[in-house]
């Protein structure tokens, strides 16, 4: 029961250039999504995170882009860096549950190349 | 910058054994979570605590795993009896407060292996 999809399982950018990662959803019961980045050996690191109240969020060079009526968000990176090389994982909740487990998509492997 | 911590990073155990998984959560946060991946798949919800009690677990959550706030620091994860498809990395996580969008901050993980 694959409620977050994220279909790419990999993308490779050049530095300096835009990178966007994509995730579907298919519960409309969501309503708060979040980007986690995660290394190799290490716990998933919040990165940057939307309420459906909105469509877009930004920091810094994080951008999150959310549409409703599509069930699709997406993050952009600009500009990618060689640090950015990482997996990306969207997650979303449904906040009026009481426990507000997140549901994760399968990643997204990113490699920024010099 | 406060953050979750897990210990041991690493877990060995023969099938049918018990493991104790232990977290000590962001010190004022109040929810607490273990999730888990198995190797190549994506990250799982267990169960999340709040208020000394469980307030939601999933399907794998079943009748061998248990989980405990001790005291008030360490959250843990118990497995009665270990089998070999319970072998992943275990993470723990903690939320801030009961309001709506609070970011959950997870721990490195616990790496799992059961043979």
């Amino acid at each position: 029961d694959q409620q977050v999809k994220q279909n790419s399982p990999s993308l490779s950018v050049q530095e300096g250039r835009i990178s966007i990662l994509n995730c579907d959803y298919t519960n409309s019961m969501f309503d708060y999504f979040l980007w986690y980045k995660k290394y190799p050996a290490e716990g998933p690191t919040f990165l940057i995170s939307i309420s459906s109240i909105k469509d877009k969020n930004e920091d810094g060079r994080f951008t999150v882009f959310l549409n409703k009526s599509a069930k699709h968000l997406s993050l952009h990176i600009v500009p990618s860096q060689p640090g950015d090389s990482a997996v990306y994982f969207c997650a979303a909740s449904v906040n009026s549950n009481s426990g507000y487990a997140l549901n994760f998509g399968k990643g997204t492997s990113l490699l920024v190349t010099p | 910058e406060p953050e979750v911590t897990q210990t041991p990073s690493h877990q060995v155990t023969q099938m049918g054994q018990e493991v104790i998984l232990r977290c000590v959560p962001i010190s004022n946060h109040l929810y607490f979570y273990w999730y888990r991946q198995i190797l190549g798949q994506k990250v799982e919800f267990l169960v999340s605590f709040y208020n000394n009690e469980i307030s939601e677990k999933s399907e794998i959550f079943d009748d061998q795993f248990s989980v405990e706030r001790p005291d008030g620091s360490n959250f843990t994860l118990k497995i009665r009896s270990t089998k070999l498809e319970d072998s992943a990395m275990y993470f723990c996580a903690s939320r801030a407060r009961k309001l709506w969008g609070e970011t959950q901050y997870f721990g490195p993980g616990t790496r799992l292996l059961v043979l």
